[in-house]
């Protein structure tokens, strides 16, 4: 089992709708990172969370380090949000990133 | 630099020849990462570098891959006899200190072996 699990793998949706890509861990975490891969491979962190939630424009990122599991919500989607959203947690002992697949997301005008 | 440089941005090489792969970090930046991105994979870990301890080398699939760190800035991964399974995009990240807060990426390498 993949320590880090992120569903969908792929996800279509039309301008405008609210999607919501989700990741769940089973290691111990110091904090989590929500990171966009364009085509072309070039990497952006979106959002480096220990707690609660966090807002950026339309993205938003929640953690419930309880449950292990964080959520990426894009609000009024847009075709130019068509990326692979990648989930990565950060144990703090070695300092590395472990990652998820990806969720591959592609917006339709 | 402003961002984390990696070069060469392509690379194409016969099967067998060595490459080395170059990665700038962040000025400041104490903590080094290289990552590995094979097509249709995650990304994989490969090596860290924080200060001046000794790297983390347990990602590193093979002997023939190996990485340092010069002056505690500029970066080489240096992969021997290369194979057409070391394919892949190489990323570098950066950030201060070891914390997860301020990680970069750089744009990565894309090595193709043929």
């Amino acid at each position: 089992k993949n320590e880090v699990e992120q569903s969908p793998q792929n996800l279509t949706a039309q301008e405008g709708e609210f999607i919501t890509i989700n990741c769940s861990y089973s290691v111990g975490i110091s904090a989590l990172h929500w990171l966009q891969q364009h085509p072309g491979g070039g990497i952006v962190s979106l959002f480096m969370l220990s707690s609660g939630k966090k807002k950026h424009g339309r993205l938003i990122a929640t953690i419930n380090i309880q449950e292990k599991h964080s959520s990426l919500h894009i609000t009024a989607s847009h075709p130019r949000d068509s990326a692979v959203y990648i989930c990565a947690v950060y144990g703090g002992s070695q300092g590395n990133l472990i990652f998820g697949k990806g969720t591959k997301l592609s917006v339709k005008p | 630099g402003a961002g984390v440089s990696q070069s060469p941005s392509n690379k194409v090489t016969e099967k067998g020849k060595d490459v080395e792969l170059r990665c700038d970090p962040i000025s400041g930046h104490t903590a080094l990462y290289w990552y590995r991105q094979s097509l249709g994979q995650g990304l994989e870990f490969l090596i860290y570098f924080q200060g001046n301890s000794a790297p983390d080398k347990s990602g590193l699939p093979s002997d023939r891959f190996s990485a340092e760190r010069t002056g505690g800035s500029v970066s080489t991964l240096t992969i021997q006899r290369t194979q057409q399974e070391d394919s892949a995009v190489y990323l570098c990240a950066s950030s201060p200190s070891g914390s997860v807060g301020g990680y970069t990426f750089g744009s990565g390498t894309r090595l193709t072996v043929v």
